[in-house]
């Protein structure tokens, strides 16, 4: 099993661009999430679904956008890059059916927005 | 929404000394308090985990205690060794959301001196 596979592992986008991170996992998880790490600001979680079909938004979901196209797959999608965008961003998933359970986590994207 | 902080931001101790990080919480409904540790650009993974329904849990050198009442729980890290060091951050989630909507707190970087 590989996990969490996120793609790409590092990106550099001019304001105003668009990109799409994409997460999948193998684990037969139910839920997903996207974070974003800042240095002194921990993890914030931008959206999440709880379980295919269904999206939410977390604490910072302002600029972004998000598709659980299946079981599998969970994307973000930046429509237009910001500065305050950059960010190390990283993908999770946790188990079937479960609430209160382990994360796991992607290897994480490294946004920069110049 | 639920407010995790977290104490000290930075931490440095002797090999074989103890380390100790509190965190504390808002929300009255949190039910599970995560640990997770993050090495030099890895991903975040979980090391212990507490649910509120018990007090105290042990891991080899690591255990977290909660109380329920003060709303605050710790990380003891006992007899430190180099590969302890890394980035811990607290989390703290209630099962209403039906996901694992966790919320972080902002990290405190561990340092084990050889």
């Amino acid at each position: 099993n590989a996990g969490v596979t996120q793609t790409p592992k590092f990106q550099v986008l001019k304001t105003g661009q668009s990109m799409t991170l994409q997460c999948a996992q193998d684990m037969n998880h139910n839920s997903m999430y996207w974070y974003r790490q800042d240095p002194g600001m921990g993890l914030r979680l931008i959206y999440y679904s709880a379980s295919e079909g269904t999206t939410d938004k977390g604490e910072v979901p302002n600029g972004y956008n998000v598709s659980r196209l299946n079981k599998r797959e969970f994307s973000l999608r930046l429509e237009s890059a910001a500065p305050s965008q950059t960010s190390v961003y990283f993908c999770a998933s946790s188990e079937v059916g479960a609430t209160n359970e382990k994360l796991f986590f992607g290897s994480g994207t490294q946004l920069s927005v110049l | 929404g639920e407010n995790v902080e977290q104490h000290p931001s930075t931490l440095s101790v002797q090999e074989g000394d103890s380390a100790v990080i509190k965190c504390t919480y808002s929300d009255s409904a949190s039910n599970y308090f995560p640990w997770y540790k993050q090495e030099l650009g890895k991903r975040p993974q979980l090391i212990i985990d507490i649910r509120s329904n018990v007090g105290e849990k042990k891991d080899q050198r690591i255990a977290v205690t909660l109380n329920k009442t003060a709303k605050h729980f710790s990380l003891h890290i006992t007899e430190t060794q180099p590969e302890d060091s890394a980035v811990y951050f607290c989390a703290a989630s209630s099962d209403q959301t039906g996901a694992n909507n966790l919320f972080f707190g902002t990290g405190t970087r561990l340092t084990v001196i050889p």
